[in-house]
């Protein structure tokens, strides 16, 4: 089956350490993103990547860190300069073509708990 | 910058009745526009989208909206609601990015709950 898995579902970390969310998608897309989503808030873009080994800060970057060294793959670290990591996280991937849009397709997203 | 503003953040609903979910959108250029679905602790899943041709679109789930650009809206509907419809409900507003790609910007999202 194609689609977008996300690793693990369920998160916990103390206060002060880094965190690696994974994110795989076999629908052979080049695009992928990572989202953050708060109660009341939507989805807001942390990163997106279009093309291996390049990516760009979304509207809310800082305190996270990603690499896109495989098209399939597109982690997302949250570190200790994050002040409020405690959220649910979503990654979502497309084709890219130019002049239309490319529909985004979301994974199951991992919840992640600071304590 | 576009943006998309949903009016309610919660919609109490019977079963069986009809409901209309409001967003309104802002944007300087040509829009594609979006209704997702999202059940708890789950991805979003696309209800529908409108990106040209009829303002009317039918979507998944016999949801539908209508996209009216003199007053930037795109409501979405349904005549009948079921329980399995609880859940959250997204609009969301798409731009191109540099190289091909799209940002979607999303509204707040509206909390729907079917009651018996």
């Amino acid at each position: 089956d194609g689609g977008i898995t996300q690793s693990p579902k369920y998160l916990f970390r103390k206060e002060g350490q880094n965190v690696t969310l994974s994110c795989e998608q076999n629908l052979n897309h080049d695009a992928m993103y990572w989202y953050r989503q708060d109660p009341g808030q939507g989805l807001r873009l942390i990163y997106y990547s279009q093309i291996v080994n390049d990516f760009q800060k979304g509207d809310i970057a800082e305190g996270y860190s990603v690499s896109r060294e495989k098209k399939e793959s597109f982690p997302l670290t949250v570190t200790s300069a994050q002040k409020n990591p405690t959220a649910f996280y979503l990654c979502a991937s497309s084709i890219r073509r130019t002049g239309t849009y490319n529909e985004q397709f979301f994974g199951p997203g991992t919840r992640l708990t600071v304590l | 910058a576009q943006s998309v503003t949903q009016l309610d953040s919660q919609v109490p609903v019977f079963e069986e009745a009809p409901v209309e979910l409001r967003c309104n959108y802002s944007s300087s250029v040509s829009v594609y526009l979006f209704w997702y679905v999202q059940y708890p602790n789950q991805g979003l899943q696309l209800l529908l989208k409108y990106l040209s041709g009829s303002t009317l679109v039918k979507g998944i789930n016999g949801f539908e909206a209508e996209f009216n650009k003199s007053q930037t809206s795109f409501h979405l509907r349904k005549p009948s609601v079921h329980i399995s419809d609880t859940a959250e409900y997204f609009c969301a507003v798409s731009e191109s990015v540099t190289g091909g790609g799209n940002k979607l910007t999303f509204g707040t999202g509206t909390q729907l709950k079917v009651e018996l």
